[in-house]
């Protein structure tokens, strides 16, 4: 696709139940980020995946979450025995490498996570 | 810790007028700073973006001023429309030898309508 894609766009669960979201990032993007935004929040930063480093998992907030990206491509975001403070909007961003420089990050409509 | 802070919550301009948005950080490490837009159920799209040895950057109805010694950064629409109606997000980053991370540090957004 021309952007990056991100699935579910809503997710709905119950808590205590794990959950994956899908990014699929802009074909040829090293480099690949997962950011949260909480209701009245900043976008959180969660982990960051470039080429075949070792991603950058500051700010996972908890060992429920965690995150893979296979083939270089297509990532995973996991949220193990889900909570009610883990719902929010999750955006996945790509970049062609991993600076900044303006316009090189480009972001995913997000997924909506409720936990109830 | 808020390392980046928008303390407006929301803005209300009239159509033609000016909008500033303000926004505060506290790290000294960053040396980048972005301005984000976003709509409702879309992800933040990069606006405008200002390197720390420049005090303006300007883009058509879109200026950034960066003020270090206060570590302010505020972001000038004019003239405003009502298209403009969104959330804004200012970002930073800390570059580390020379290379832009890609680690951006948001702030909480401000809420801006722009009145017909």
């Amino acid at each position: 696709g021309a952007g990056v894609s991100q699935s579910p766009s809503n997710k709905v669960t119950e808590k205590g139940k794990d959950v994956e979201l899908r990014c699929d990032p802009i074909s040829g993007h090293t480099a690949l980020y997962w950011y949260r935004q909480s209701l009245g929040q900043g976008l959180e930063f969660l982990i960051y995946f470039q080429g075949n480093s070792a991603p950058d998992k500051s700010g996972l907030p908890s060992d429920r979450f965690s995150a893979e990206r296979t083939g270089g491509s297509v990532s995973t975001l996991t949220i193990q025995r889900t909570q009610q403070e883990d719902s929010a909007v999750y955006l996945c961003a790509s970049s062609l490498v991993g600076q900044v420089s303006g316009n090189t990050i480009y972001f995913g409509e997000g997924s909506w996570l409720t936990v109830v | 810790d808020q390392q980046v802070k928008q303390n407006s919550p929301s803005l209300s301009v009239q159509e033609g007028r000016i909008s500033i948005l303000n926004c505060d950080y506290t790290n000294s490490m960053f040396d980048y700073f972005l301005w984000y837009k976003k709509y409702p159920a879309e992800g933040p799209t990069f606006l405008i973006s200002i390197s720390s040895i420049k005090d303006k950057n300007e883009d058509g109805r879109f200026t950034v001023f960066l003020n270090k010694s206060a570590k302010h950064l505020s972001l000038h629409i004019v003239p405003s429309q009502p298209g403009d109606s969104a959330v804004y997000f200012c970002a930073a980053s800390a570059r580390a030898g020379g290379t832009s991370y890609g680690k951006l540090t948001f702030g909480q957004g401000t809420i801006l309508t722009v009145h017909p």
